[in-house]
């Protein structure tokens, strides 16, 4: 069974850095895209990037570009994202998806929960 | 950008049907895959390819795709279809590469 386990909610304050973690299971992690998907509080999905573990190549949103960076370590079967300087607007729920031919998103963590307030 | 469109919100009866359209230029030439989310969990895959329901997946959700409008159907609707609902689309020569309509929340009267 394909599943996708984020790790836990967090609380940081303005400037603080921060990675959160996808990591995958039951099926081969270097052979498949993941990707990250922002939720503002009540608002819609924004996909942020993807990346792919079996040799890193990551494509970012230009939305997002230069704000986040998308990792992998493929030893361990996790995926990454990461800020070195977190702002009050990045209060959201993050979401790993993969997304399989045609751009699918078939399978998605349950979301991380980042609150950014000083 | 490619942008996708779609209504704020749908209200449909129980029993009845509920179609939510999602617009973007030429959208026909492109596979088109719809979410469902329901508060507080995370984006379920409902219809995938424009038109392919996902094992498990009720046969009361259908899909089509042609022109500039790509429509999500759910026929006979159950209080539990009550949610938040997302088409979305990959264009590897576009950037960004995926995107997601603007969301309709369907509430059931």
């Amino acid at each position: 069974e394909v599943q996708l386990v984020q790790s836990g909610a967090e609380v940081k304050k303005p400037g603080e850095s921060l990675k959160i973690s996808c990591k995958g299971s039951g099926y081969s992690f270097t052979s498949y895209w993941i990707g990250w998907v922002r939720q503002m509080p009540g608002k819609g999905l924004e996909w942020m990037g993807i990346i792919y573990p079996g040799d890193s190549d990551t494509r970012y949103s230009p939305s997002f570009q230069g704000q986040v960076t998308i990792s992998a370590d493929k030893s361990i079967s996790t995926a990454y994202l990461q800020w070195s300087s977190l702002k009050a607007s990045d209060t959201a729920m993050y979401y790993c998806a993969r997304p399989g031919n045609q751009g699918v998103f078939d399978y998605w963590g349950q979301g991380t929960l980042v609150t950014v307030s000083s | 950008s490619y942008v996708l469109t779609q209504p704020p919100s749908v209200s449909v009866a129980p029993g009845k049907t509920a179609r939510i359209t999602c617009g973007g230029n030429n959208i026909g030439s492109k596979s088109v895959h719809w979410y469902q989310q329901k508060p507080g969990q995370a984006p379920v895959l409902v219809i995938y390819y424009d038109s392919d329901r996902p094992s498990g997946i009720p046969e009361r959700f259908s899909g089509s795709n042609s022109g500039n409008t790509a429509t999500l159907t759910i026929s006979r609707v159950e209080a539990g279809d009550e949610a938040d609902y997302y088409c979305q689309v990959w264009d590897s020569s576009s950037d960004p590469l995926y995107v997601f309509g603007t969301g309709t929340k369907v509430t059931v009267l």
